[in-house]
């Protein structure tokens, strides 16, 4: 059974640009969320999509937004790209929360 | 405000002793509890999962175990070996809310 897949796995971008990370949970599993890990902050809360719906966002501008399609696959978009959004953005799916999390390796996300 | 503190932050052992990692929480509603571990670089695997009604989990080499009234879980690690030199972390689901909230985490190195 294929775990979570993120692409890409690395990215370098310049500020002010904006950027898109996708996600592809494990087979059956219809909840997605997403986290930022920096040095700093540790692991924070993006958001999560179940079955296409929002059902809940961390406390980030909204310059951070995300989506879900019909398949479970997720996107999450970041706008105007600042320094500080230099990261590891990581996938998570579940089965029915709050069942076990399984994490994709992440995208490594570098803003210049 | 939920939070999750893991001591220590960092841990140096030599091969084959048993250890044990700390982790509480100040809200004892919580639902499921999960350890994980991340290598450098790397997503997150889970370890063990712990739902809120029970005590303990095992795993091959690994004990966690769960103590709402005080807020409190263990992970023990048995006969370590340097391959289990990683950080690992725990987190547990906030009710309701759809996420996972995090320690800081405890970097561990075994020694050959």
């Amino acid at each position: 059974k294929a775990g979570v897949t993120q692409t890409p796995r690395y990215l370098i971008k310049t500020r002010g640009q904006q950027v898109t990370l996708s996600c592809s949970p494990i087979s059956g599993h219809r909840s997605v969320s997403w986290y930022q890990q920096t040095p700093g902050q540790g692991l924070q809360f993006l958001f999560e999509y179940f079955s296409e719906t929002q059902r809940n966002k961390g406390n980030f501008p909204g310059r951070f937004s995300g989506r879900q399609f019909s398949n479970s696959r997720s996107e999450m978009n970041v706008s105007t790209l600042e320094l500080g959004d230099s990261a590891l953005y990581l996938c998570a799916s579940s089965l029915t929360p709050p069942g076990g999390a399984f994490f994709g390796q992440g995208t490594r996300l570098t803003v210049v | 405000k939920q939070e999750v503190t893991q001591i220590p932050a960092a841990l140096s052992v030599p091969e084959g002793e048993n250890l044990v990692l700390n982790c509480s929480f100040t809200d004892s509603a919580i639902y499921n509890l999960q350890w994980f571990r991340q290598d450098p670089g790397k997503g997150l695997t889970s370890l063990l999962l712990i739902q809120s009604s029970q005590r303990e989990q095992t795993s091959g080499r690994l004990n966690a175990s769960l103590d709402k009234s005080s807020g409190r879980s263990t992970l023990y690690i048995a006969a370590s070996q340097p391959g289990d030199s990683a950080t690992y972390l725990c987190a547990h689901w906030v009710d309701s809310s759809y996420k996972l909230i995090f320690g800081s985490g405890t970097r561990l190195l075994v020694r050959p």
